[in-house]
This record gives C-alpha cells, structure tokens and sequence, in this order.
C-alpha cells in the first residue's frame, strides 16, 4: 500500500533553513508527481510547490520563490523540502502529498502524516 | 492566481442530518475539483475527485457535484464520524488554491 513517512519535528531560530524528507513506497516512486502543502496552527492549507520525481523539474507558489527548494533521490525514493531564512509566520505542519499522475494536471490523492516545524528565538 | 471561496466557513447539524456546503471558484475550472476531510490533528484525506467522482473505500453517503466556477459536497447522512474541516481544492491551473474549509459540528 502507499506509504509517505515524513522525518520528525523540527524547532528553528528566524532565519535558518530547515530541510524535511518524504519517503515513498508501495508505488513506483518516479510515475507520480509530489506536491508540498502545509498548514499553519488552526488555518488551512497553503500549497507550496510540486516535483516531477522522474527529472526532478519543479514548480513553486510565488510567496515562496527564492526561498523554497523541492529535491529528489530516486535511490531511496525520498522527495526533500529546503526553506531558508525561516521566519515566526513558517511555522507550520508541512506535509507531502502525492499526485495521483505523472502530469503537471494531475491532482492529490494520498498524504502523509506531516511534519511539525515550529520557529522560535 | 484561481480563488477558491467556501461556504459556510462552518456548520453545526444534528446525526443523520443532510448537509450541503459550496466551493466556488474565481473562473472557470471545468471539473478539476476535489474535495478533501481533515479530521482534527490528522492530514487530510481525498473523498472526492473529478467534482463528483467518489475515492475508493469513501462512504456512499458523500457525493459532489457541479463543475465550471460553483461546487458542492453533500452528506446524505451525517455521522458522528463526519467531524471534520472539509476543503475544496482545484487542479485546473497553478499555483493549486484551496478553499479555506468548511468545518462540520454536531449539534
């Protein structure tokens, strides 16, 4: 069955990165494309970005130009998400979901359990 | 950027009840509309796709429909599992946009 196992909590100081890690199985990990999306405490969801596994092309949201950064390791079946120069408003759940195609039109089927960054002095 | 707009922001119904809520968007998006439920502290999970087509292992009691700029997603009969914050999402265009979710209560 599809699995998507995201790394763990994370505590940042403003203006550090933080890279989180997604892990696939139970599908071939480069016929789907994997989105971003996270969820501020008690708003809803923001998406942020999407990556083509198979050549590693991306597309992000515009309020994250510059700052985001959407990676993949066909090795190990894992997709990472780079944000630098963090800031209190990241603070967030962020969670991959995957595309349910190989499409840039395809849309979200399956998510994981999402990773819980918080930015803190 | 496609703007999606839900309504109401939420509802409180009692078990068994029907309800409907609404997702419109700021043009025209065919059919590329899903609909997602976010029960609390959990990711959200895909019940609808394609505006009106149900996900596998989704109860029958959940349906959308419509297409082009208005949606809905209707419980025939709601449950007390059913508790949850519902989100519109469409796929038409980038960036992807959510509504800013529907959250149902029991009374």
């Amino acid at each position: 069955q599809v699995q998507l196992v995201q790394s763990g909590a994370e505590v940042k100081k403003p203006g550090a990165s933080v890279l989180l890690s997604c892990e696939a199985s139970g599908y071939t990990f480069t016929n789907y494309f994997m989105h971003w999306v996270r969820q501020a405490p008690g708003q809803g969801l923001e998406w942020m970005g999407v990556i083509n596994p198979s050549g590693g092309s991306t597309s992000y949201a515009q309020g994250f130009q510059g700052r985001v950064s959407m990676t993949r390791d066909t090795s190990t079946n894992t997709v990472h998400l780079q944000l630098s120069s963090l800031r209190s408003e990241d603070t967030a759940v962020y969670y991959c979901a995957r595309a349910d195609g190989n499409s840039w039109s395809s849309a979200i089927d399956f998510w994981g359990q999402g990773t819980l960054v918080t930015v803190s002095s | 950027d496609i703007q999606m707009t839900q309504s109401p922001s939420s509802l409180s119904a009692s078990v068994g009840d029907r309800v409907s809520f609404t997702c419109r968007a700021s043009q025209d998006i065919r059919n590329d509309l899903d609909w997602y439920q976010q029960r609390p502290g959990k990711a959200p999970k895909r019940l609808i796709f394609g505006a009106s087509s149900l996900q596998s292992g989704v109860p029958s009691r959940f349906s959308g429909s419509g297409s082009g700029t208005e949606f809905s997603l209707t419980i025939s009969s709601l449950q007390p599992e059913d508790v949850a914050t519902y989100y519109c999402l469409q796929h038409n265009n980038y960036p992807r946009t959510f509504g800013q979710g529907t959250k149902v209560e029991i009374k």
